[in-house]
């Protein structure tokens, strides 16, 4: 059984550019959700995907989006980068509809300079 | 929307003791908790979760109580050791509802020390 991998773990971007970040769910679960971690801060919530559709979205702008995949793998898109998006981004899968028993990734760590 | 308030922010206590952490949710609708162990620079782990229909849940020295009344919820830690030491978040989440949103509060860091 694999866990939630995360690519890549480390990034360095500078303001408006976009970025990508990605994710494989766990081995059977086809829920996965995104979180975004401020230094000392608790796990924010972005978005959730169930089966390929968006079932929970946080308090977050449109420039960010995302996609889950029929593999149930993800991707996180951020748009016009601001300096206050560097932060710890987790994925994490489940395997219910909802966000329990969440498995989360080690995280890409996304600098805006 | 939800909002998780937690307390202490950090929690100092000496090898052995209890660590008690509390939490407090503003959602009469949530319905699952649960807490979060994060280690230095690592992912967070899920080490205990309790439903709303239950009061109290125990996993061999971690134990997790929740009062639906007052909106709160607690985990307790017996017989703490050094690996114990960690963040420790706890989390809200209304399972029934149409937006599977699961907020956290902002943690707590406990250090126990030999």
């Amino acid at each position: 059984e694999t866990g939630v991998t995360q690519s890549p773990t480390h990034l360095i971007k500078t303001r408006g550019q976009q970025v990508t970040l990605r994710c494989s769910s766990q081995s059977g679960h086809n829920t996965v959700s995104w979180y975004q971690q401020a230094l000392g801060q608790g796990p924010q919530f972005i978005f959730q995907y169930y089966r390929e559709e968006e079932n929970g979205r946080g308090n977050f702008p449109p420039r960010f989006s995302g996609l889950q995949f029929p593999n149930y793998s993800s991707e996180l898109n951020v748009n016009a980068l601001e300096l206050d998006d560097s932060a710890l981004y987790l994925c994490a899968s489940s395997p219910t509809r909802g966000a329990e028993k969440l498995f989360f990734g080690s995280g890409t760590q996304l600098s805006v300079l | 929307g939800e909002n998780v308030e937690q307390h202490p922010s950090t929690l100092s206590v000496q090898e052995g003791d209890s660590a008690v952490i509390k939490c407090t949710y503003s959602d009469s609708a949530s319905n699952y908790f649960p807490w979060y162990k994060q280690e230095l620079g690592k992912r967070p782990q899920l080490i205990i979760d309790i439903r709303s229909n239950v009061g109290e849940k125990k996993d061999q020295r971690i134990a997790v109580t929740l009062n639906k009344t007052a909106k709160h919820f607690s985990l307790h830690i017996t017989e703490t050791q050094p690996e114990d030491s960690a963040v420790y978040f706890c989390a809200a989440l209304n399972s029934g509802g149409s937006n599977y949103k699961l907020t956290f509060g902002k943690g707590t860091l406990l250090t126990v020390n030999p």
